[in-house]
């Protein structure tokens, strides 16, 4: 298995809504990415896993609530987002330190109306 | 901190030709990665090819090469016999190796177009 596996592919949420954005890699990757990305635009880094435990946070609002419950998983919990919050969501994995870059999941495009 | 520019948003090519991509970048570590990464409409990010600062030799994938310059910290693509399927948004890419190689710098991204 060589994928990053990402669910839900689109999600539309109100502004006081609680849902859950989740992530799945089996290729034994000990680092895991969470990126946000608008409309032609790079894709901006939020959160590093590494080795399940977070590693970098890059000043992301708490109403996005990263978790990793084992080495295989990965979610970002959403609660009270705002519209300028929609986006796509990608998910990445990679082997730690290694040098063979990101495994990138199809990404959640998220609406929030 | 590291930057990526891609001084070309948008660039077309005609379908078997060949096209280059610029990326330059800035660092101050002597030990880093650069990636070069398509996205299609599907969304998806996909790997073309990545280099290793340390090596002197060109990497090259298929059709596929890039033309790396440690001194002058440049980075291009080169896709040679353009398909349909090339069109696509690419991103040029850093990753240092200390303490913060977790991370992908990206650049802004060219627009890539091919022309049947």
């Amino acid at each position: 298995d060589t994928e990053v596996t990402q669910t839900p592919k689109h999600l539309v949420m109100g502004m006081t809504n609680k849902k859950s954005l989740k992530c799945e890699q089996h290729m034994g990757h000990r680092a895991m990415y969470w990126y946000k990305q608008k409309a032609k635009k790079p894709p901006e880094l939020m959160f590093v896993y590494s080795y399940e435990k977070l590693s970098i946070n890059e000043s992301v609002p708490s109403r996005f609530s990263p978790e990793c419950p084992n080495s295989s998983l990965l979610n970002l919990h959403l609660h009270a987002l705002q519209p300028e919050d929609s986006a796509l969501y990608l998910c990445a994995s990679s082997q730690g330190q290694s040098p063979y870059g990101y495994t990138f999941g199809s990404g959640t495009r998220l609406t929030v109306v | 901190a590291q930057t990526v520019t891609q001084s070309q948003p948008e660039m077309s090519v005609q379908e078997a030709e060949t096209v280059t991509l610029s990326c330059t970048y800035d660092t101050s570590e002597s030990d880093y990665y650069l990636f070069w990464y398509k996205q299609p409409p599907s969304r998806q990010m996909i790997l073309v090819i990545r280099q290793e600062a340390y090596k002197q030799q060109n990497a090259t994938e298929n059709r596929f090469s890039v033309n790396f310059q440690k001194a002058a910290k440049s980075f291009s693509l080169k896709i040679s016999d353009s398909q349909l399927g090339d069109a696509a948004m690419y991103f040029c890419a850093y990753r240092g190796s200390g303490g913060s190689n977790y991370k992908l710098t990206f650049g802004k991204g060219t627009l890539l177009t091919v022309n049947p």
